[in-house]
């Protein structure tokens, strides 16, 4: 069964440095996501992307983000100065049709910021 | 976007069925309603998902009254490797985002 893979699994970072999370969405797919899960909260929605540009985007969402497809099968999100409080699990999703089609998850890329 | 409630944790043991209901009043016209999984440590799995009436997969049932007020999952005969969070989400075809509440927290007991 195709998935969405996330690399890497668990990223250390020191604050103010910028991070870049990586995902290989399911390749027919033309959806793309970013979530985010603070340690104990609920999955917060960041962004959503598609035919090459954000589409919808959250308030966490803010300057200090931004998101891409360098190519046809990556997609990336960016922290440019990450911050104690950016310190969560970090979920790329993608889906092929409109957002009330299944999203599938990756398995996460764990963010310590310390 | 429609606001769900739903029970903050349920037990159950193996071999019962579990019932999940979520309340969403003021559901509009369009949504639908979807049903996610997950496990601790990964990201959440799309389960089931419904307008009206009933839906049944491999996994589950979703039934809707006719109001569409509320929806209720169903697990048949649960296993151990069914404890985890799910989540009740209403949404229509517009909205990019999934909005997740705080789920339920179901725990199966031998």
């Amino acid at each position: 069964e195709p998935e969405v893979t996330q690399t890497p699994s668990h990223q250390v970072t020191q604050m103010g440095q910028e991070v870049i999370l990586r995902c290989v969405p399911i390749s027919n797919h033309l959806y793309f996501y970013w979530y985010r899960q603070i340690l104990g909260q609920k999955v917060e929605f960041l962004v959503s992307f598609y035919n090459n540009e954000i589409s919808e985007k959250s308030e966490i969402f803010d300057d200090q983000f931004s998101v891409e497809r360098p190519d046809g099968s990556n997609f990336t999100l960016k922290i440019r100065s990450t911050k104690l409080e950016d310190s969560a699990m970090y979920f790329c999703a993608s889906s092929w049709g409109q957002p009330d089609t299944e999203q599938y998850f990756g398995p996460g890329t764990r963010l310590t910021v310390t | 976007l429609a606001k769900t409630t739903q029970p903050i944790s349920m037990d159950s043991y193996e071999g019962q069925e579990v019932n999940i209901t979520c309340s969403h009043n003021n559901i509009a016209t369009n949504d639908y309603i979807t049903w996610y999984q997950q496990f601790p440590s990964q990201g959440p799995r799309f389960i089931i998902q419904g307008y009206k009436t009933k839906v049944t997969n491999e996994v589950a049932s979703l039934f809707i009254p006719a109001d569409r007020k509320s929806s209720t999952l169903s697990l048949p005969r649960v296993s151990l490797s069914d404890t985890a969070v799910y989540y009740c989400l209403v949404g229509d075809s517009n909205d990019y985002k999934l909005s997740f509440g705080a789920g339920t927290t179901v725990t199966v007991r031998a």
